[in-house]
């Protein structure tokens, strides 16, 4: 079955600085590859998403990059904020499932 | 704001209690989602349902009992927990089945046992 593997674990980084996030896959025909952003006391919010037929997708300061050869998709996040501190979970969904594969998640702190 | 909300917030348990969990969502949505989140860990799916139906149970104990009275409501029914079942309950929906499409979640049920 499908296998997500994320890091770093924990990334620290200063105000205004970028963040990198990166996700592996194992299985080939995963299709949809979305992140998500949990803060404290709060359920998982998609924040971007990405489809296997596309390469790069942006959102303001936060975007996606997806490279379907080496099956790894990041998470990049610019101009970063105190705010942005947070959980952020990737995650996979294999071809015709209904479910989402997690990464192990990764703890950004965004110091000011 | 999200707009899966879910009842109770918080919820604490004896072993031989009998409870509910409740989820709501008015976005249309025809696939809702229960998930379970320990401390420090990703999500981990426990049932899917599907126009009102239950299409996967991801082997989950008999102790936890689904349903889906309408296409807006999921509950999830509790009873003789065990304490490793504490944890984070989230409920989702996406538009349709299939893992391609958008899953949005509420901010979850944090359930201890006694």
């Amino acid at each position: 079955g499908e296998n997500v593997e994320q890091h770093p674990s924990t990334l620290s980084v200063q105000e205004g600085d970028s963040a990198v996030i990166k996700c592996t896959y194992s299985d080939s025909a995963s299709n949809y590859f979305p992140w998500y952003k949990q803060e404290l006391g709060k359920g998982p919010q998609l924040i971007i998403d990405i489809r296997s037929n596309v390469g790069e997708k942006k959102d303001q300061r936060i975007a996606v990059t997806l490279n379907k050869t080496a099956k790894h998709f990041s998470l990049h996040i610019t101009e970063t904020q105190p705010e942005d501190s947070a959980v952020y979970f990737c995650a996979a969904s294999p071809y015709n499932t209904d479910k989402l594969i997690f990464g192990t998640g990764t703890r950004l702190q965004v110091f000011p | 704001d999200t707009e899966v909300t879910q009842t109770p917030k918080h919820l604490v348990m004896g072993m031989t209690n009998k409870k509910s969990l409740k989820c709501e969502q008015h976005m249309g949505h025809r696939a809702m989602y229960w998930y379970k989140q320990k401390a420090k860990k990703p999500p981990e799916l426990m049932f899917v349902y599907s126009y009102e139906k239950l299409s996967i149970n991801e082997s989950v104990p008999s102790r936890f009992s689904p349903e889906c009275p309408n296409s807006s409501l999921l509950n999830l029914h509790l009873h003789a927990l065990q304490p490793e079942d504490s944890a984070l309950y989230l409920c989702a929906s996406s538009q349709d089945r299939g893992g391609y499409q958008p899953q949005h979640f509420g901010d979850g049920t944090r359930l201890s046992i006694l």
